[in-house]
Formats: C-alpha cells, structure tokens, sequence
C-alpha cells in the first residue's frame, strides 16, 4: 500500500513570496490533515478535511493560507505571503475516518525555510 | 498553558536500557492517547494507542494512561540502537483532532 505523498520535500523562498504544498493521500483515505511542525515542537493543526468539506481550520491564519481539496482527494496547502515565522516542515496526514481510533498515516513532510 | 506537556528530554541510555517517556495533559475531555515515533526527516508514525485508562503491550513497548493523574507513559525494554528517534505524545477527544506532545528525543548508544 502506497503511503502519502508530499511535494517538495524541500522549499526556499524569500519573505513575502508565496509557496505551495501538494498532499496526495492514501487511496481511499476520507480524512486528511495538514500540520505545521516547528523545529522543536510537535505538529499542530492547521486544517482537517473530510471528503472535500472542511472539519476544523480552527488554527489556520486564514490571512495569509489556505487549504482546498479537490474531489476528496489531493490537497494543496498554500502560504501568501510568506513569513519568516512560517519556517517550519508542513505535515501532511490522512485517516480512513475522522474518529479518535482512525491511524493517521503521515507523509514525509515538506521542508520550508522563509529567509 | 500548554494542553499537553512532554518531558523534553533529550534522553541518552545504552544499549539494554529501559526507557520511560511521560507526557501529562489537561483537558479531560482526551479519550484516545497515541506515541508516535519520528525519525529525522520523516514523519511521525503511530507506535501505539490507547483507548481511556490502562496498559497495553506490544512487544517491547507497554503504554500506560492514568486519567485520574492525567498522565501517560511510554516504557521501552531492551532499547536498541534503532529506537533512537523522537517520540512525541498525542491525544484526542475521538473527534480525530490530536493535540500533540513536543516530543522528547531519545538516543540509545551501543
């Protein structure tokens, strides 16, 4: 079984600039995640998909990122503009449901670095 | 306050050793607590998961929650050279939404 998939692993932008994150989940996977991991911390939420419809964007700054997933399948996570603060890796997750007992299955991360 | 707190660590023990990991949290609401083991430049990846109070084993890891303290533990026997990595502690309230652990990092030499 395919695991996720992110692109780029590694990204460098310039402040100001905008990036974005491609998440291709594992077939058949309804729930979807996206996490921001700062070096040195644990991931946090930034926006939780079921199917195409969005659960929880609670903690997204919605200001200057969004999320959308097409069809219920792929997801881009999207930063304009960025900020330095943003420097982080970007987690993306899927789960076959949404309910506490559902594994999050992660994929390997995108790597960002705001200079 | 954080709603989850993670002993930071970093942890160094040889080879053979048993290793503790404690994570505590505040939110009584928690139901679902998970380890994730996460290697440099991966991503996490569930160890184990508990449902409410209670042990359970796998292998040579046994997770523990006390939801009367608010406190879960991760035990790991005869550690090895490739159980170094970071585990981080994550909860959930069964809404799939976890709150993790800043993670503790643990090195085991040989």
């Amino acid at each position: 079984e395919a695991g996720v998939a992110q692109s780029p692993r590694y990204k460098i932008i310039e402040k100001r600039q905008s990036v974005a994150f491609w998440c291709n989940p594992i077939s058949g996977h309804a729930t979807l995640y996206w996490y921001q991991q700062i070096l040195g911390q644990g991931p946090k939420l930034l926006i939780q998909f079921q199917n195409n419809g969005v659960v929880d964007d609670s903690q997204l700054p919605k200001d200057r990122f969004s999320a959308e997933r097409l069809k219920g399948v792929d997801s881009t996570l999207k930063i304009q503009p960025a900020k330095l603060e943003d420097s982080a890796v970007y987690l993306c997750a899927s789960s076959l449901g949404a309910a506490g007992a559902d594994t999050q299955y992660f994929g390997p991360g995108t790597r960002l670095t705001v200079l | 306050q954080k709603e989850v707190e993670q002993d930071p660590g970093p942890l160094s023990v040889p080879e053979g050793a048993i290793v503790s990991l404690n994570c505590t949290y505040s939110n009584s609401a928690f139901q679902y607590f998970m380890w994730y083991r996460q290697y440099s430049r991966k991503g996490p990846e569930l160890l184990m998961y508990t449902y409410s109070s209670g042990n359970k084993e796998d292998g040579r890891f046994t997770a523990q929650v006390d939801k009367s303290s608010k406190y879960i533990s991760l035990f790991i026997r005869d550690s090895q050279p490739s159980d170094s990595a970071t585990y981080l502690c994550a909860m959930d309230t069964n809404a799939g939404k976890s709150t993790f652990g800043d993670g503790t990092t643990l090195t085991v030499k040989p």
